[in-house]
């Protein structure tokens, strides 16, 4: 099992839409947690961090349920600009060391 | 801003020889790691180091080494690449605790 599975998609949604994202991780030691964004060819840039009582930033809200081992992103009101492939990354505890997930790609259409 | 820079965007290079790929932060950040990415596998962590003249290895270390010699610099080389090594290697830097990674834009190396 890896470590960390997202559902690839594509995601395909209309401008306006509300979109969801869950990652699963299996280590139940998993302190950190964040989803990073990915335009095509791009690096990938911090998105945003996940606490445990749940953020959001903007259109953006992330969840974690650490009972389930899964964080989740929400999306709100879809832009063109959202299209891009969203990383889940969990960093082991006591280690610096994140591992990513392979990507879910969101396609946001007009 | 942090500003962590890769040498070069795209590099062709044949088989058997010696690449050497170089990543510079501006942040003063004790940690740097380098990645490679492939389609279907995600981002996969080759080495790391969390001070000059330390490294770690990652998860896929094979064919690879690397050098820290200053804080702001950390080098990635391939002692002898081969067609496998094809890939798009990202660098990264970040503080400690919470870690957080600053990427440079990538290097697109292909191996014939």
């Amino acid at each position: 099992r890896k470590e960390v599975e997202q559902d690839p998609g594509p995601f395909n949604v209309p401008e306006g839409a509300t979109v969801a994202f869950n990652c699963t991780y299996s280590n139940s030691a998993s302190q950190s947690f964040f989803w990073y964004r990915q335009d095509c060819r791009k690096e990938p840039k911090l998105l945003m961090s996940v606490y445990s009582s749940g953020n959001e930033d903007g259109r953006f809200t992330a969840q974690l349920n650490r009972a389930s081992q899964y964080i989740s992103l929400l999306i709100r009101d879809s832009k063109l600009s959202d299209s891009a492939t969203y990383l889940c990354v969990v960093n082991k505890k006591d280690t610096d060391k994140l591992i990513f997930g392979t990507g879910t790609r969101l396609q946001v259409f007009p | 801003d942090v500003k962590v820079t890769q040498s070069s965007r795209y590099l062709v290079k044949r088989t058997g020889e010696k690449v050497f790929l170089e990543c510079v932060q501006d942040m003063d950040h004790e940690n740097m790691f380098w990645y490679r990415q492939d389609p279907g596998l995600g981002l996969r962590l080759i080495y790391f180091s969390y001070d000059v003249k330390m490294k770690e290895k990652g998860d896929i270390p094979e064919g690879y080494s690397v050098s820290r010699e200053k804080k702001e610099r950390f080098s990635l080389i391939l002692e002898s690449a081969s067609t496998n090594q094809t890939s798009m290697y990202l660098c990264a830097s970040s503080s400690p605790a919470p870690v957080m990674l600053f990427f440079g834009e990538g290097s697109r190396l292909t191996v014939l």
